[in-house]
C-alpha cells in the first residue's frame, strides 16, 4: 500500500517564476492538506481540499492555489515566486471530514527561488 | 484561537536516559492533541494523538503522552532514550470543528551515546 507521494522532490526555480507541485494521496484517502515548512520552523497550514473543493485555507496570499483531482490527488500552484517562498512543501492525506482522523504526511517538495 | 508552546527548542539526553519534551497549548473548546515526529529532510509521522477518552495515550516506538486539562499540558515522555529517537519533535492542537492542527515550533532531541 502505497503511503503518500510528492513529486519532484526538489525544484529550482527564480524569483517571478510559477510552480506546480504535485501529491497523490494515501489509497483510500479523500482528503488533502498542504503545509508550507520554512527551514528550521513549524509546518504551516497552506489550505484543505476535500471532495475538489478547498474546505479551509490558511494564512497564505492568493498567489498559492489549489486543485484536487477526481482521484483525489492534488496540485499546489505558486505564481509570482518570491524568494521567501524556498520552503519545503508538504503534502498530508486524511479520510473524510473528521478532524480526528490522523494525517499521513509525505516526504515533501523542497522549492529553491533564486 | 489555538495555540502551542514547546518549551526548548533542544533538549539533549544520554542514551538510556528518560526524554522528556514538553507541551503546553490554549484553546477555548476541549482540544485534540498530536506529537508528530520528523527525521532529516523526511515529512511528519504520528507519534500518538489524544482526541476523547483515557488521558494517557501510548503511541508508537515507544512514547507516551499524558493530557492534563488542569496544566493544558500534553508532554511526551519514553522512558530510556534510543540514538535512533535524535530528530525534531513538533507538538500540535486542533479544536473541534476546525480540521487542521496548529503546530508548535518544534523541538530537537538530541541524544548522546
Amino acid at each position: 500500500d502505497a503511503g503518500v507521494t510528492q513529486s519532484p522532490t526538489h525544484l529550482i526555480k527564480t524569483r517571478g517564476q510559477q510552480v506546480t507541485l504535485r501529491c497523490s494521496p494515501k489509497s483510500g484517502h479523500d482528503t488533502v492538506s498542504w503545509y508550507q515548512q520554512a527551514l528550521g520552523q513549524e509546518p504551516q497550514f497552506i489550505f484543505q481540499y476535500y471532495e475538489e473543493e478547498e474546505r479551509q485555507r490558511g494564512n497564505f496570499p492568493d498567489r498559492f492555489s489549489g486543485h484536487q483531482f477526481p482521484n483525489y490527488s492534488s496540485e499546489l500552484n505558486v505564481n509570482a515566486l518570491l524568494l521567501g517562498d524556498s520552503a519545503l512543501y508538504l503534502c498530508a492525506s486524511s479520510l473524510g471530514r473528521s478532524n480526528q482522523e490522523t494525517q499521513y504526511f509525505g516526504p515533501g517538495t523542497r522549492l529553491l527561488v533564486l | 484561537a489555538q495555540s502551542v508552546t514547546q518549551l526548548g527548542s533542544h533538549v539533549s539526553v544520554s542514551e538510556g536516559a528518560l526524554v522528556l519534551l514538553r507541551c503546553n497549548y490554549s484553546s477555548s473548546v476541549p482540544p485534540y492533541l498530536f506529537w508528530y515526529v520528523q527525521y532529516p529532510n523526511q515529512g511528519l509521522q504520528l507519534l500518538l494523538k489524544y482526541t476523547t477518552g483515557a488521558t494517557l495515550v501510548k503511541g508508537i516506538n515507544g512514547f507516551e503522552a499524558e493530557f492534563k486539562k488542569s496544566e493544558t499540558s500534553f508532554h511526551l515522555t519514553k522512558p530510556s532514550a534510543h540514538m535512533s529517537d535524535a530528530a525534531e519533535y513538533f507538538c500540535a492542537v486542533s479544536e473541534g470543528g476546525s480540521y487542521i492542527p496548529t503546530f508548535g515550533r518544534g523541538t530537537s532531541l538530541i541524544v548522546h551515546p
